[in-house]
């Protein structure tokens, strides 16, 4: 366990619709990212938050949106979904004072059907 | 931009037999470089790290990398192959452009280890 939680492990869902990962950083962790993980694209950087606020962002769509709340847990909005949607959702944490590595969790996989 | 090459996407050894993966970086700033595991069905766990200081880095599990400015690289190897070891390796530098923690990652090597 790497302390890092996310839930659901599993996600089926059909196009055009919408779901919510959720994220709980590691104890003390103040930086939350997410990342994206398809056979294509291999690992992309989507989002960073940093104590409640975006410090970051990378290759993610306008149909996605993230935010961290005050108990520091992290949630990824997936909206429209279309098939090459489907992929591993990653969720990592750090104590995010320079870049020093950070801690994933186990992932969500979404399947888009 | 920050960018990671991994030569072999897929590399195979007998148990016992020299792991060697490769990793290029390309970094316009002194990069923090990183290798990551990812078993089946799992997270990527962090094997190791170089951040500044002693260019040859020891990780978890016997494995370690050498970092070398000259030749912008980054290999992972470990003496001796386990079948433990079979997993997806990755690569990753750091890219601190905008104060982002944000890691650059290769496209990774599948390792396969023969009895």
């Amino acid at each position: 366990d790497s302390g890092v939680t996310q839930t659901p492990k599993h996600l089926i869902t059909a196009t055009g619709q919408r779901v919510t990962l959720r994220c709980s950083p590691r104890s003390g962790d103040l930086s939350v990212y997410w990342y994206q993980q398809s056979l294509d694209q291999g690992l992309q950087f989507l989002i960073q938050y940093y104590n409640g606020e975006e410090r970051a962002k990378g290759n993610i769509l306008e149909r996605f949106s993230a935010q961290q709340f005050p108990d520091l847990h992290s949630e990824l909005n997936l909206s429209s979904l279309e098939l090459g949607d489907s992929a591993l959702y990653f969720c990592a944490s750090s104590v995010s004072v320079g870049n020093y590595g950070y801690t994933f969790g186990s992932g969500t996989r979404l399947t888009v059907v | 931009a920050q960018s990671v090459t991994q030569l072999g996407s897929h590399v195979s050894v007998s148990e016992g037999a020299l792991v060697l993966l490769r990793c290029n970086y390309s970094s316009s700033v002194p990069p923090y470089l990183f290798w990551y595991v990812q078993y089946p069905n799992q997270g990527l766990q962090l094997l190791l790290k170089y951040t500044t200081g002693a260019t040859l880095v020891k990780g978890i599990n016997g494995f370690e990398a050498e970092f070398k400015k000259s030749e912008t690289s980054f290999h992972l190897t470990k003496p001796s192959a386990h079948m433990s070891d079979a997993a997806e390796y990755f690569c990753a530098v750091s890219d601190l452009a905008g104060g982002s923690e944000k890691l650059v990652f290769g496209k990774g090597t599948k390792l396969t280890v023969n009895p």
